[in-house]
């Protein structure tokens, strides 16, 4: 049984550039979310979707950001024109979806973002 | 007004002795639940244990129980025989259900620290 998975682990890049990263849930999670922490707070909910349609989404979602779950599987996170406040831990969770309240969210190990 | 609450940025724990972690929170919703997750060093956050608004017991998962009083809005988590191991950051975090939001609110988190 293998738990959420995010690639890259580590992503530097320079101010300006473009970014995207992959998400993969645990298989027949119908429910996929994205969330932001930075150092010492809480992670911050970005956008969540149920198989492929896109829910939810946060204020924090600027323009520059944009999410994929083209298939009702994997998602990406793309982030353009990377400024240096977007240096964070990009979280990746999934849930069953299969109804009740609960529906708990299982994380992924993140993928750890610094813009120079 | 912060809807999550930790006031605790950092605890200290005997190995072997129980410690308690506090979370307040605000809500106007009627249903909603809580959740504590653990986020080790390495990133991944690690769900622990969840309380429903409705759920009349308090819940237990293993090591693991919460205590929930409703009227006050707390939630705290209680771990008892603390290990090793348990030393990480501890995260609060609320869904709220009755616009059908899935978007989990977390806390600023306390750090653990079990002294052996």
């Amino acid at each position: 049984d293998t738990g959420v998975s995010q690639n890259p682990r580590h992503k530097i890049t320079k101010r300006g550039q473009n970014v995207t990263f992959r998400c993969d849930p645990i298989s027949e999670h119908n429910r996929l979310y994205w969330y932001r922490q930075t150092l010492g707070q809480g992670p911050e909910f970005l956008t969540y979707f149920q198989n492929e349609a896109q829910l939810e989404k946060s204020r924090l979602l600027s323009d520059r950001f944009s999410a994929e779950r083209p298939k009702g599987s994997f998602s990406t996170l793309e982030i353009q024109r990377t400024e240096q406040g977007d240096s964070a831990m990009y979280l990746c969770a999934s849930s069953l979806g299969s109804g009740g309240n609960t529906d708990t969210q299982y994380f992924g190990p993140g993928t750890r973002l610094t813009v120079l | 007004a912060q809807k999550i609450t930790q006031t605790q940025p950092g605890m200290f724990v005997q190995e072997k002795e129980a410690v308690t972690l506090d979370c307040t929170y605000d809500t106007s919703d009627q249903s909603y639940g809580l959740f504590w997750y653990k986020q080790p060093s390495s990133g991944e956050m690690i769900f622990l244990i969840y309380q429903g608004s409705y759920d009349e017991q308090n819940a237990t998962e293993g090591r693991y129980s919460l205590n929930f009083q409703k009227a006050r809005k707390s939630a705290n988590l209680v771990i008892s025989a603390s290990q090793l191991g348990d030393s990480a950051m501890y995260f609060c975090a609320m869904r709220e259900f009755d616009m059908g939001r899935r978007a989990l609110t977390f806390g600023s988190g306390t750090r653990l620290q079990v002294q052996p």
